[in-house]
């Protein structure tokens, strides 16, 4: 069966280190993997989006990887902040960008 | 160039009544999908509309539908509302399929 997963309901970083989350999903083939990051009671709010041609990619602080192989996606925050506190959404396109399927999500907090 | 806009942001309903949503996507933007999120199931995609046609639906029964009119604003309705229902409701638009601009949602009880 299909299944996107996301490698922890919470976790707790220090402020300043570096953050990874993991998506692994199983049957689908995705043409591309996108992050978004969702603050209680608010939509999810798109950061990063990455091509199945595409290894890797960054934004500011932000990195994602996307192995096709391992049917994997690392999305990594550096220097991390508390700020960054927010559950962290990883979503594949299913149907050429007609529908998405997203993973639980992460909940990320950064303690000063 | 303003966001994605769902009314009401709240609304409390019982059981058997219905419900309509609505959704007015960023300028331009021609693809609206809705999704419900619950704390149990996390975001389930509803169904995506683009030029006022459906293109896709999610695993969800008969009693959630919705349309969208010609200026791409669209409307979910749920009829017969039952206690599960209660959730956040999600509406995206998209300009080329990809990237989703989702809206502060519309939060449903349903008593």
């Amino acid at each position: 069966s299909q299944k996107i997963e996301q490698n922890s309901e919470a976790l707790n970083i220090q402020e300043g280190k570096t953050a990874t989350l993991t998506c692994n999903y199983t049957n689908y083939s995705p043409a591309y993997l996108q992050w978004y990051r969702q603050d209680p009671g608010r939509g999810p709010v798109f950061l990063l989006l990455i091509r199945e041609n595409e290894k890797e990619k960054r934004k500011e602080r932000l990195k994602v990887t996307f192995d096709t192989t391992l049917k994997q996606s690392l999305f990594h925050i550096t220097a991390s902040q508390p700020a960054d506190s927010a559950t962290y959404l990883c979503a594949l396109d299913e149907n050429y960008g007609q529908n998405f399927v997203f993973g639980p999500g992460t909940r990320l907090s950064v303690l000063p | 160039k303003a966001g994605v806009t769902q009314t009401p942001r709240y609304l409390i309903k019982t059981r058997g009544q219905q419900v309509t949503l609505s959704c007015s996507p960023i300028s331009g933007h021609r693809s609206v999908s809705w999704y419900q999120q619950t704390p149990g199931q996390g975001l389930q995609f509803l169904f995506e509309y683009f030029s006022e046609t459906q293109r896709n639906k999610g695993n969800f029964p008969g009693r959630f539908s919705g349309r969208q009119f010609s200026n791409s604003r669209s409307e979910m309705n749920v009829s017969t509302l039952e206690l599960g229902d209660s959730a956040l409701y999600l509406c995206a638009s998209s300009l080329n399929g990809d990237t989703q601009y989702f809206g502060p949602g519309t939060r449903l009880t349903v008593l």
